[in-house]
């Protein structure tokens, strides 16, 4: 199946500093890209859906300054996490859909994000 | 707007007995209908999904689900469980939503496999 690559898988910052992940479709083009976030022992929280070159959209309740989202290539989105908090801790996963293609998600790995 | 429930938190079940995890969804129309797993500390894996045609889907690892539109569910099935299987497992609604497809998932069921 589709290939979804995030990096890192791991990054711990320090508050105040930003943090970008990546999240690249290594085996196919993604119009569409969306970015959860999962807290402990809960499900996903659509955060924003990232089209390719156009602004992404936000959930009510997401920051839009806060997490900034950039789907600069067909099989690259960026989220910028700005002046990160430990409350911004938490386990970021994007997902990737098939271009032309309804439905099937295909997850990245997941970025453990921990600010002190 | 879509939404997905998933009654039971947290399941126990021997190894080699049989399995189902229960889904309900809310959409106003024919929804698009997944099921992902989730080892700890890893993205989701696909296990089977839904469009249109045959109600009972087969999927990876021997898992299966059939949708039951009178019910509004989605529930995911297998025969005989293994240790392997303990997991989340997260079913999720697609529907369209602003002219975006917008993907929704219930809050997990965590299964624990014992001997």
């Amino acid at each position: 199946g589709a290939v979804v690559s995030q990096h890192p898988s791991w990054v711990i910052c320090k508050s105040g500093t930003s943090v970008k992940i990546e999240c690249r479709s290594l085996d196919f083009q993604a119009t569409t890209m969306f970015w959860y976030r999962q807290f402990p022992k809960q499900s996903l929280m659509l955060m924003a859906t990232s089209n390719e070159g156009s602004k992404a959209t936000y959930e009510q309740g997401v920051e839009k300054d806060k997490f900034l989202i950039n789907h600069a290539s067909l099989t690259l989105s960026t989220l910028t996490v700005t002046s990160a908090h430990p409350e911004d801790s938490s386990f970021y996963i994007c997902s990737a859909r098939l271009a032309g293609y309804t439905g099937e998600l295909f997850f990245g790995e997941g970025s453990r994000l921990t600010v002190l | 707007a879509q939404s997905v429930t998933q009654p039971d938190i947290h399941i126990t079940v021997s190894e080699g007995a049989s399995l189902e995890l229960r889904c309900n969804y809310s959409y106003g129309a024919t929804p698009y209908l997944f099921w992902y797993v989730q080892s700890p500390g890893q993205g989701l894996q696909l296990l089977l999904k839904y469009f249109s045609g045959d109600t009972l889907v087969q999927g990876i690892k021997g898992f299966e689900a059939e949708f039951k539109r009178s019910q509004s569910s989605f529930n995911l099935r297998k025969p005989s469980v293994h240790w392997s299987d303990a997991a989340e497992y997260f079913c999720a609604v697609g529907a369209f939503s602003g002219g975006y497809q917008k993907v929704t998932f219930g809050t997990g069921t965590k299964l624990q496999v014992i001997p």
